[in-house]
Formats: structure tokens, sequence, C-alpha cells
């Protein structure tokens, strides 16, 4: 079963730190990779990469994925105690008409003040 | 706009009782899709409805599990009996056809 894997799993930065969070894959023809952020309950959508190399962003986050070497990255720069959660990266099949999402195993973030 | 919503949040039943979790998506997508997340593993894919149909089901356990979707609108999941390797948090989420899929609270489920 080809997989996605995350890491670091776990993380623990400071106030204001730059953090990249990577997400690897091995599966080459799929729909699409997300991010999601996990806070206490219900994972919350952050981006959606179709495209190699074109970044998205949205504030102080921003990720990009690379197709040829199978990654993404997940950056959050300027870090708030507010960005602690689980991270999660999830590949979507593109097999049949079924949309599932593929997990890793995600990273936890935690900043400190 | 109202999101998922996954009832109830939690459920704490006996091995061999009968639990069912619903899930109400987001109004007007036609996917809905079960995960289920067990204690230090990833979330994995239980199956996935394109309204009233089953389109994937080849992540459920095995016939334990019997998920439904009444009208294509809401969901649910029922486990019957309940063993204690069920435990876990279960969650439901819903698409359009190609967007991004929005995810409920989750139900966390305890066999004991």
């Amino acid at each position: 079963e080809d997989k996605v894997v995350q890491s670091p799993l776990s993380l623990v930065v400071h106030e204001g730190d730059t953090v990249t969070l990577n997400c690897s894959y091995e599966v080459t023809n799929f729909r699409s990779l997300l991010w999601y952020k996990q806070e206490k309950k219900a994972p919350t959508f952050l981006f959606m990469l179709t495209s190699s190399g074109i970044e998205k962003k949205s504030g102080r986050l921003s990720s990009i994925l690379d197709k040829k070497e199978l990654f993404s990255i997940l950056n959050i720069t300027a870090t708030q105690t507010g960005d602690s959660a689980i991270y999660l990266c999830a590949r979507q099949s593109r097999s049949g008409n079924t949309g599932k999402l593929i997990f890793g195993q995600g990273t936890t973030l935690q900043v400190k003040p | 706009e109202a999101g998922v919503t996954q009832f109830p949040s939690h459920s704490v039943i006996e091995k061999g009782q009968t639990v069912t979790l619903r899930c109400d998506p987001i109004s007007g997508h036609d996917n809905l899709y079960w995960y289920r997340r067990v204690m230090g593993k990833e979330i994995k894919f239980l199956l996935h409805f394109v309204k009233e149909s089953k389109q994937d089901e080849s992540g459920m356990p095995n016939n334990r599990f019997l998920a439904e979707r009444t009208g294509g609108t809401y969901s649910t999941l029922k486990v019957q009996p309940a063993e204690l390797e069920d435990s876990g948090v279960y969650f439901c989420a819903s698409s359009q056809i190609t967007t991004e899929a929005f995810f409920g609270q989750g139900t966390r489920l305890t066999v004991v």
C-alpha cells in the first residue's frame, strides 16, 4: 500500500520561529495533495496543491509541491502560539471516481511563548 | 453556512453492543466520506458515497461495519457488534466534485 510520510513527527519551537514541515509520497499519478490543520477536533483545510512548483500562500503559511521529487512542504513564518496543532498531509487518489484521501501520520507542532 | 456535523461527539459502549454514528454533510455536497483514526495511527479511509450510492468501500474493515446514506443526505455508520479494536475517532467529510473535503469534528468511540 502506498504511503504518505510526514516529518518531523513532532516539533517544538518558540514564537517568531519559522518552521518547515515535510510530506513525501510514493505514487506519481494522483489528483492533488492537501494540507490540513487539526487543533482540537475537526481537521481544517489549508491548501490543495495540484501543480508542481507553484507556491500557495495564506498569510504566514505557504506550501509547494514537487512532483518530480514526490514531496511537499508547508512553511509557517513568524510562528504564534495559535499555530500549535497537528498538521496533516494527504494525497488525493485519482483512481476511479473516488477522491479519497491517504493521510500521513501528521506533524505535531508546539509553539511556546 | 453550516459545516459537517457529527453525532454523538463521544460514545462509550461495551464490547458486543451496537453503536450508530451519524454525519450530516454540508448541504449540496454529493460526496461523503468516512474515515477513522485509531490511537497512534494515521487517519484511514473507510468508504465514499456519491449521493446515496457507495462509490468505494474498500476501507471498511469487516462486515460488522454498515454504512448508509438515506436519500443522499445524512449518513450513518453502524458497528455491530463492537469489538475493542473498533475504538478510535471516526471522521466524516464532505465535498463537491473536485474540491477539498471538509471534515466534521469526529466521534470518539470507546469500546470497553
